[in-house]
């Protein structure tokens, strides 16, 4: 099955810095890739995906990577703000076996 | 937010007795899914029903059963409940694969 792997577990930043989490998968046949933030005590929202036939996608401040031939893809977080502390998740989808796989979880820190 | 209701909220049970968590939607989403979030490993898929009747067994399926036979309703039930099982759970639906997934506000069991 799919294994999906997130690094850093915990990520500390200041106000202002940019953060970048990153994730491997193992199924080349997998095609979607969202970005989902748990704010404590919340339940997992999505804040941005891509598709496998896109390289990068971007919305205000976040930004995901794909790179398909190394089978990795990353979240980038600029400007970052105390309100971006959260626990950040990335997930793989895979068509065929139409389940969502998710990744550890990165906690993220970002101090004013 | 999307119509998504788990219940109960929280529950204590002890060892040994069998536990049922039901995940309503109003959504007429196809896709459901139940996922345990623990500490140290994100979000592990458990069970996840493309249809009516149709489901199939995540990463961690061991120990837990499920049913649809309503669109609206998944059902998930720990058939003898362990400490090992404590865990908050989240119910997950989705119109169409590789689309946003809407959580439920999660269940947190306690195994005594």
């Amino acid at each position: 099955g799919e294994n999906v792997e997130q690094h850093p577990s915990t990520l500390s930043v200041q106000e202002g810095d940019s953060a970048v989490i990153k994730c491997t998968y193992s199924d080349s046949a997998s095609n979607y890739f969202p970005w989902y933030k748990q704010e404590l005590g919340k339940r997992p929202q999505l804040i941005i995906d891509i598709r496998s036939n896109v390289g990068e996608k971007k919305d205000q401040r976040i930004a995901v990577t794909l790179n398909k031939t190394a089978k990795h893809f990353s979240l980038h977080i600029t400007e970052t703000q105390p309100e971006d502390s959260a626990v950040y998740f990335c997930a793989v989808g895979n068509t065929g076996f139409q389940k969502l796989v998710f990744g550890t979880g990165t906690r993220l820190l970002v101090s004013p | 937010d999307a119509g998504i209701t788990q219940s109960p909220r929280h529950k204590v049970t002890e060892t040994g007795t069998p536990v049922t968590l039901r995940c309503h939607q109003t959504e007429n989403h196809r896709y459901m899914y139940w996922y345990r979030q623990d500490p140290g490993h994100g979000l592990r898929l458990i069970h996840y029903s493309y249809g009516v009747k149709d489901t199939d067994k995540g990463e961690v399926s061991d120990g837990y059963s499920v049913s649809r036979s309503k669109t609206e309703d998944f059902l998930l039930t720990l058939e003898s409940a362990t400490s090992s099982q404590t865990s908050v759970y989240f119910c997950a639906i989705m119109e169409l694969f590789n689309t946003e997934a809407f959580f439920g506000q999660g269940t947190r069991l306690t195994v005594v």
